[in-house]
């Protein structure tokens, strides 16, 4: 059946470092996917996303590539903030209407 | 601010109890769509509403759990003789469907923490 499988947390890193988290699916079908961020308090909020192979999502310095060939979606960011600690969450979401939330992984950045 | 809303935000009940939750979806979204998250775990779906029709549920959603959205509006989600493994939290998140397409991005409620005492 379709699932994903995400990195497993908690991650610890120091302002300015470079992050990458890992997301991979089982490769039935081309899902879309996204990635969804927690804030410490708040609801999931949508992060970015990528609909097709090759496609780059992008937001707030944060970057995933559809890669069909390894099915992953790994996120990345050259350089975290303080800001950027929460839990982020990897969601392919196949032609049906969930989507498969990882378990999620949670970035601690510190100064 | 008009994103999702959920109310109550927490519920402790006794076990055997009843409870009812409440989501109002972002005006004019055609889906909403219910989960439930377990501490360190993520969103797991339970079902959603295209406006008023409940098309899908999940295996999760026992004979206990009721959703209802009556006028494609808010929506409800009820749970009956309420079990300690119950205790969660409870996610809406709504979306607008484009017609013809398939990918919509869901917004989604702050959720409802419930515990079963």
């Amino acid at each position: 059946g379709n699932s994903v499988t995400q990195m497993e947390g908690p991650v610890t890193l120091s302002e300015e470092a470079f992050l990458t988290i890992n997301c991979t699916y089982t490769a039935t079908g081309y899902p879309s996917l996204f990635w969804y961020v927690q804030y410490p308090g708040e609801g999931l909020q949508l992060l970015l996303k990528a609909t097709k192979a090759d496609d780059k999502g992008s937001n707030k310095g944060f970057e995933a590539t559809y890669r069909k060939e390894t099915t992953s979606f790994h996120l990345e960011k050259g350089s975290v903030q303080v800001s950027d600690s929460a839990v982020y969450f990897c969601a392919p979401k196949w032609n049906g209407n969930q989507f498969y939330f990882g378990t999620g992984t949670s970035l601690t950045v510190i100064p | 601010d008009t994103g999702v809303s959920q109310d109550p935000r927490h519920k402790i009940t006794k076990r055997g109890q009843n409870v009812t939750f409440r989501c109002d979806p972002i005006s004019e979204h055609n889906r909403l769509y219910w989960y439930r998250q377990t501490l360190g775990q993520g969103p797991e779906f339970l079902t959603y509403f295209q406006n008023e029709a409940q098309l899908e549920k999940s295996r999760l959603l026992s004979d206990r759990f009721s959703a209802e959205r009556p006028k494609g509006s808010f929506s409800t989600l009820e749970i009956q003789r309420t079990e300690q493994g119950d205790s969660a939290m409870y996610l809406c998140a709504s979306s607008l469907h484009p017609l013809g397409g398939s990918t919509d991005t869901q917004y989604f409620g702050p959720g409802t923490r419930l515990t079963v005492l």
